[in-house]
């Protein structure tokens, strides 16, 4: 199994440009996750899918964050417009049912 | 709420030496444990994990033992290595937080040769 892909590994963009990160989950898996991870705040759940359906966003800093999941193989997470503090490491991870999550290699933003 | 605490970093150690980190959690009926590790540059791994009491879960010579009555799930390994160097992380899940991972904060790990 080729695990949980992520693209890009690195993203350096400019203040108020628009950044979408892409996420491609095991096969078969149900649950898709997205995280945020810094120094400042440790690792953060920003929002998960069930089935391709969003069920909890809470952890979404603000309206610039937006996420999507079209199919069961593909998922996006989208910041429009950036800002320097949304600079991190931007972790997809899935799961079959409650079970064990598997996380991508990350990708690391940085906005400038 | 469900919470998971660990002990805080950075913890050196000499190559051999006996490590320990502590988790203890607080949670509502019978929580999974996990342990998952983090490399340089890498994303979460699972180490191991148990779903009940008693429990003892293994894998790569590092051990946690699921301990109701302590509410703790310590990570152990006798003689550890350069390569064991990462962050580590403590993590339940329970059915009262629709099963999503609760996250301690993580504890480096620095192996000195």
């Amino acid at each position: 199994d080729a695990g949980v892909i992520q693209s890009p590994r690195h993203e350096v963009t400019e203040m108020g440009q628009e950044v979408t990160l892409r996420c491609k989950p095991i096969s078969g898996h149900d649950y898709l996750f997205w995280y945020r991870q810094t120094m400042m705040r440790g690792l953060e759940l920003l929002i998960y899918f069930n089935n391709n359906v969003p069920i909890d966003d809470s952890g979404m800093p603000e309206d610039r964050f937006s996420a999507k999941m079209p199919n069961a193989s593909f998922s996006t997470l989208k910041i429009q417009p950036s800002e320097p503090r949304d600079s991190a490491v931007y972790f997809c991870a899935s799961s079959l049912a409650s079970d064990t999550q598997y996380f991508g290699p990350g990708t690391r933003l940085t906005v400038l | 709420g469900n919470s998971v605490t660990q002990m805080e970093g950075p913890v050196t150690l000499s190559e051999e030496a006996f490590l320990t980190i502590n988790c203890t959690y607080t949670a509502t009926g019978y929580p999974s444990l996990f342990w998952y590790v983090q490399y340089p540059g890498e994303g979460l791994q699972l180490l191991l994990k148990a779903t009940k009491a008693d429990d003892k879960g293994s894998n790569k010579g590092f051990e946690a033992t699921y301990r109701k009555e302590t509410t703790s799930f310590h990570l152990e390994k006798g003689s550890v290595q350069v390569s064991d160097s990462a962050v580590y992380f403590c993590a339940l899940s329970a059915r009262d937080s629709n099963y999503q991972l609760i996250w301690g904060a993580g504890t480096k790990l620095i192996i000195k040769p």
